[in-house]
């Protein structure tokens, strides 16, 4: 089976770093997804990480360690637009991404 | 990228009605696609994976007479809530991924808009 963990909510201000951390345990493992989602809409793609380390797509950053189960999500510059939930989404042996409950990410001015 | 569209948006209908809800891959030929579920502050559920020609597979749990789903074709699968009740209120997606998903081949999924249901 598998298990994704992470924070309900955060809170940040405009212009500032957040980190939004995700763990997982999982018995087979492809990849790991990060999704932001707007209230009332669907999820748009953010970053796929396969293997280890940090990989970075303008504001926003992703990292992996799979030994330790770990990932997070790293926004730079915040902006209010940047108010949304992030789903970390964990692709397993079956390659179709289980959910977690995703972090609710408030920014303020 | 990859586009897919769901028809309607929002649905209001009386308990014990069907709706049905479609969703389509504008640009791509999809041999699969997955529908989700998700309730207010909570995670997408995958209901189950829909197989074009073929039936779909759903996940533990998830009643398939209830929630019937048919890929006739490589660009359209629809799901169909039968007898619908308050309960099934919520927010229905679907996502397709170009061929190669489901062949081991990791792609992204492009998700649909997602259908709102509000059973009265």
């Amino acid at each position: 089976g598998q298990n994704i963990d992470q924070p309900t909510e955060m809170t940040a201000t405009e212009g500032a770093i957040v980190q939004i951390n995700c763990t997982y345990q999982t018995s087979g493992f492809n990849g790991l997804f990060w999704y932001q989602q707007h209230a009332g809409e669907a999820p748009t793609f953010l970053s796929y990480n396969v293997l280890d380390g940090l990989e970075e797509k303008g504001r926003f950053s992703s990292f992996l360690s799979r030994s330790k189960g770990y990932s997070y999500l790293l926004l730079k510059e915040l902006q209010m637009k940047d108010s949304a939930s992030y789903l970390c989404a964990l692709s397993g042996g079956s390659y179709i991404p289980t959910f977690g409950r995703g972090t609710s990410l408030i920014v303020h001015p | 990228g990859a586009v897919v569209s769901q028809h309607p948006s929002w649905v209001i209908c009386k308990s014990g009605t069907s709706v049905k809800i479609e969703c389509r891959s504008l640009d791509f030929q999809a041999t699969t696609m997955f529908w989700y579920r998700q309730f207010p502050k909570q995670s997408l559920m995958l209901m189950a994976t829909s197989n074009e020609g073929s039936k779909a597979t759903y996940e533990q749990g998830v009643e398939k007479d209830k929630f019937l789903i048919n890929h006739a074709s490589l660009t359209l699968s629809t799901l169909t809530v039968t007898s619908a009740h308050p309960e099934d209120s919520s927010f229905y997606i679907c996502s397709a991924g170009p061929p190669g998903l489901a062949g081991g081949h990791q792609e992204t999924q492009y998700f649909g808009p997602g259908t709102r249901l509000l059973v009265l």
